[in-house]
């Protein structure tokens, strides 16, 4: 089985830019999720979905990002307009509803923001 | 909040020599968290290590351990000898024992030296 693909691999933006991420699930999963990665924060919870359902949209980041699960096979994620701070690496993440806390992450998108 | 505390930074082992990374968790809202390790090795996605739902329980996966501690709110891996293929990035992680989102700490760096 394929495991959870990303695109871009690399991304460069201009301030104020608007991107979008991709990210296709493993078939089959219920759970999605996006997490940003950083060395100072580690990894944080952007938004998780389930069965396509919003189920949480982390409070910092709601303002300028926003994901959205169009089928149950695909997922992006929209930053806009995008500041340089938002420089990270976007992971996203699949699981089935067994409920084991065992997520199938990407290989993520390297944002750079200039 | 709920969170979890991890040896930050780097870490440095001699091949052969043992290894603790320290992981201690609150999770006021859960209760009762499932604790796992991840692990990012060079060019691979974050993958699940080891995992443990049952306090006093312990994990094991390639030769780490951790064990779950209540009253210590702690989940510590350990390995009794490194080898340089172990260098990774691993990060310590808890869920609740409803849903999949994980809440993850800051990433610790194993550097094994030959």
């Amino acid at each position: 089985d394929a495991g959870v693909t990303q695109t871009p691999r690399h991304e460069v933006a201009e301030k104020g830019q608007t991107i979008i991420l991709k990210c296709e699930p493993v078939s089959g999963h219920n759970d999605l999720f996006w997490y940003r990665q950083t060395k100072i924060q580690g990894l944080e919870l952007l938004s998780y979905f389930r069965s396509k359902s919003l189920m949480e949209d982390g409070g910092a980041f709601k303002d300028r990002f926003k994901a959205e699960m169009l089928n149950s096979s695909f997922s992006t994620l929209k930053i806009q307009p995008t500041e340089p701070k938002d420089s990270a690496v976007y992971l996203c993440a699949s699981s089935d509803r067994a409920n084991t806390g065992q997520l199938y992450f990407g290989e993520g998108s390297k944002l750079t923001v200039l | 909040g709920d969170s979890v505390t991890q040896t930050e930074g780097q870490v440095t082992v001699s091949e052969s020599k043992s290894l603790i990374i320290n992981c201690t968790y609150s999770a006021t809202s859960i209760g009762y968290p499932n604790l796992f390790w991840y692990v990012r090795y060079p060019g691979e996605g974050l993958q699940l290590l080891l995992k443990v739902i049952t306090a006093g329980q312990k994990g094991s996966s390639r030769g780490f351990e951790a064990t779950y501690n209540k009253e210590a709110t702690s989940f510590h891996l350990q390995k009794a000898s490194v080898q340089e293929s172990d260098s990774a990035v691993y990060y310590c992680a808890l869920s609740g024992s409803s849903g999949n989102k994980l809440i993850f700490g800051i990433g610790t760096l194993l550097s094994v030296k030959p």
